[in-house]
């Protein structure tokens, strides 16, 4: 069974970085592309990043490109994010997700963290 | 960047009805749409890709259909477990853009 457990949300103060993590199993890993997909609260899906099953390629959003950034741990099986410069806008339940076929379509989701920008 | 817009942005069906939701890009995408049911206080979950290949698991009840810029999403009986945010998607190139969502509500 594919797991995904998200962690490293919490409070942060506008301007301030956090750095998720997102543990995988039950799935090989390696051979996978990886995203991060967050919801604001009461609001719709905002794809954020993906990075490629070997890390050589990364893609972000517009909203955050230049501030965060995607990376992977393929021997520890495990996804990141670092979020710098966090805005209030950032405020969100962040998915990491699946993506089997490296092409921006995501299989199985995690349940997410919750980032909260707020002074 | 292409736009996905969805419509209606809510609706209210009864048991049974026929509920059509339609999702439209804002430039062709060819058949890379994705459909995404969110139950309440649940995470999203693949339903359909390709426009119209149902996920393993998927009811049947579930269809989708289009290509190019407008798609839609069918449920041929509306069941109360069917009662859910659904969300279309762009995929294969960057940005994998969501439409605004539709909530699904039983009358």
């Amino acid at each position: 069974e594919v797991q995904l457990l998200e962690s490293g949300g919490g409070l942060v103060q506008p301007g301030g970085s956090l750095r998720l993590s997102c543990a995988a199993s039950g799935f090989t890993f390696s051979n996978c592309a990886m995203a991060w997909v967050r919801q604001a609260p009461g609001k719709g899906l905002e794809w954020v990043s993906t990075i490629s099953s070997d890390g050589g390629g990364t893609f972000y959003a517009d909203s955050v490109k230049g501030r965060f950034t995607v990376s992977r741990d393929n021997s520890k099986n495990t996804l990141y994010l670092q979020m710098n410069s966090l805005r209030a806008e950032d405020t969100a339940s962040y998915h990491c997700a699946k993506d089997s076929t490296g092409s921006f379509l995501f299989d199985n989701w995690g349940q997410g963290t919750l980032v909260t920008v707020s002074s | 960047d292409i736009q996905m817009t969805q419509s209606p942005s809510s609706l209210s069906a009864s048991v049974g009805d026929r509920v059509t939701i339609t999702c439209r890009a804002s430039q062709g995408i060819s058949n890379y749409l994705a459909w995404y049911q969110q139950k309440p206080g649940k995470v999203p979950k693949l339903l359909i890709y390709a426009a119209s290949t149902l996920q393993s698991g998927v009811p049947s009840r579930f269809s989708g259909s289009g290509s190019g810029t407008d798609f839609t999403l069918t449920i041929s009986s509306l069941q109360p477990e069917d009662v859910a945010t659904y969300y279309c998607q762009k995929y294969n190139t960057a940005p994998g853009t969501f439409g605004q969502g539709t909530k699904v509500e039983i009358k």
